[in-house]
């Protein structure tokens, strides 16, 4: 079973739209972290943010903010005034306590592209 | 500095032939990753090295074989293999406590390979 799907495969916003990234996990643990990494057309993965199972806390950074709730299993990426080099591939990722070594689930990816 | 380095960034080799390739980090980080990842997929992990040794070795044909010579370095020898295996191979690396703990792992820009 996967354990993190991300639903959208393709979102074309047009610039300073706002855009949402859903990422939804499954996982037995009760300690776990969750990731989101970015991958520009370079290929290098960009980490953006990473996230324990203890602290809901939303978080904002500039443009990006992150919704995590524990009750529906998901883990949302928002960026607020899109911006043509906020396109790129957006991968969502997952490590359970119970790894070894911080092994990464990750989705699919949501290819997100930004028009002028 | 979060800095992973992958050398070369793009390689063209026969199915004949044997090559390397290189990823270095210098953040006293002590577990390595090397990941395979194809067009419009997420990476696959490959082999994980803690503390010098090789941890996880995720069934990864014997034609890619993975050196760890110093805690800053990290090599994948390629021999012998196929067009399948054309994809972009990326290194990554964290600072585990221990087996069991989670850190974030930070990627290199990696390694375009094409297999004739």
């Amino acid at each position: 079973a996967q354990k993190v799907t991300q639903a959208q495969t393709e979102i074309s916003v047009v610039e300073k739209e706002d855009v949402t990234l859903d990422c939804v996990y499954e996982t037995r643990d009760t300690t776990y972290y969750l990731f989101w990494y970015k991958q520009p057309p370079s290929g290098e993965l960009v980490f953006l943010i990473r996230r324990n199972s203890f602290d809901e806390q939303n978080e904002i950074s500039g443009r990006y903010s992150w919704n995590f709730q524990k009750s529906t299993s998901s883990f949302n990426f928002t960026i607020t005034a899109s911006q043509v080099v906020d396109s790129a591939v957006y991968f969502c990722a997952l490590s359970e306590e119970s790894s070894t070594l911080g092994r990464l689930y990750f989705g699919r990816g949501t290819q997100l592209t930004v028009w002028p | 500095d979060t800095e992973v380095t992958q050398t070369p960034k793009h390689l063209v080799m026969g199915m004949t032939n044997k090559k390397s390739l290189k990823c270095e980090q210098h953040m006293g980080h002590r577990a390595m990753y090397w990941y395979k990842q194809k067009a419009k997929k997420p990476p696959e992990l490959m082999f994980v090295y803690s503390y010098e040794k090789l941890s996880i070795n995720e069934s990864v044909p014997s034609r890619f074989s993975p050196e760890c010579p110093n805690s800053s370095l990290l090599n994948l020898h390629l021999h012998a293999l196929q067009p399948e295996d054309s994809a972009l191979y990326l290194c990554a690396s964290s600072h585990p406590t221990d087996d069991s703990s989670t850190d974030t792992q930070y990627f290199g820009p990696g390694t375009r390979l094409t297999v004739l």
